[in-house]
């Protein structure tokens, strides 16, 4: 059973435009969610992160929007990069110091010129 | 600078071969992790550990073992009760705080293949 679903496999889009990379959870009990950025043959690298008291997270060129109610959250990359292009995982993880990070399966953004 | 160093890169087995994967941290982090990535599929936890000669398993930790000797060092062996062995093998390491949810740092990552 999949606690961290990324529904779309791959998202393309245009230099200069807005991406948004989307992730669904199960689990009410997570509360901290965290996004990741990964390039082949490499490992993720920490992109960003937002706790559940909070409903948006910015940094630079990305924001993370959180909405509990419908157990979504959303990662916003404006203006898209061809740096960009690489898989993106969602991940979360519950308030307890034996909470492991559950990640999803991934999202390959491909920014096209 | 400091990181995350996993060795060998690629690495390959043969059937009923056991293979331990190498990886070494310079962060001072407390807790490090081994992770599993199948094509599609997001990362898996085999085996985490928190302190030194402490760890747990994780949720494939069947066919694998591990050792924590060292703040610095936590490989992973695949033995040879592994039936599906081929995968990306990724390595991170977090400090630890009064909650797990502190962002991981990865390594590069073995793959694995069998001969």
């Amino acid at each position: 059973d999949q606690q961290v679903k990324q529904n779309s496999p791959s998202l393309s889009v245009q230099e200069g435009r807005i991406s948004i990379l989307n992730c669904d959870y199960t689990n009410s009990m997570f509360d901290y969610f965290l996004w990741y950025k990964k390039y082949p043959a490499e490992g993720p690298t920490f992109l960003i992160s937002i706790s559940s008291i909070k409903d948006k997270n910015e940094d630079g060129r990305f924001t993370v929007f959180l909405n509990k109610s419908a157990k979504h959250l959303s990662l916003h990359i404006v203006p898209s990069q061809p740096g960009d292009s690489a898989v993106y995982f969602c991940a979360a993880s519950g308030y307890s110091s034996a909470s492991k990070i559950i990640f999803g399966s991934g999202t390959r953004l491909s920014i096209r010129p | 600078d400091g990181g995350i160093t996993q060795s060998p890169k690629y690495l390959f087995r043969k059937e009923g071969q056991n293979v331990t994967l190498s990886c070494e941290q310079n962060l001072n982090h407390d807790a490090m992790y081994w992770y599993r990535q199948d094509p599609g599929q997001g990362l898996r936890l085999i085996y985490y550990s928190q302190i030194v000669n402490d760890f747990q398993k994780g949720d494939i930790a069947e066919g694998y073992s591990v050792s924590r000797e060292k703040k610095e060092s936590f490989p992973l062996t695949v033995t040879s009760a592994q039936k599906n062995p081929t995968a990306f093998y990724l390595c991170a390491s977090s400090t630890v705080g009064t909650r797990s949810n502190q962002p991981q740092h990865f390594g590069d990552g073995t793959r694995l293949s069998i001969l």
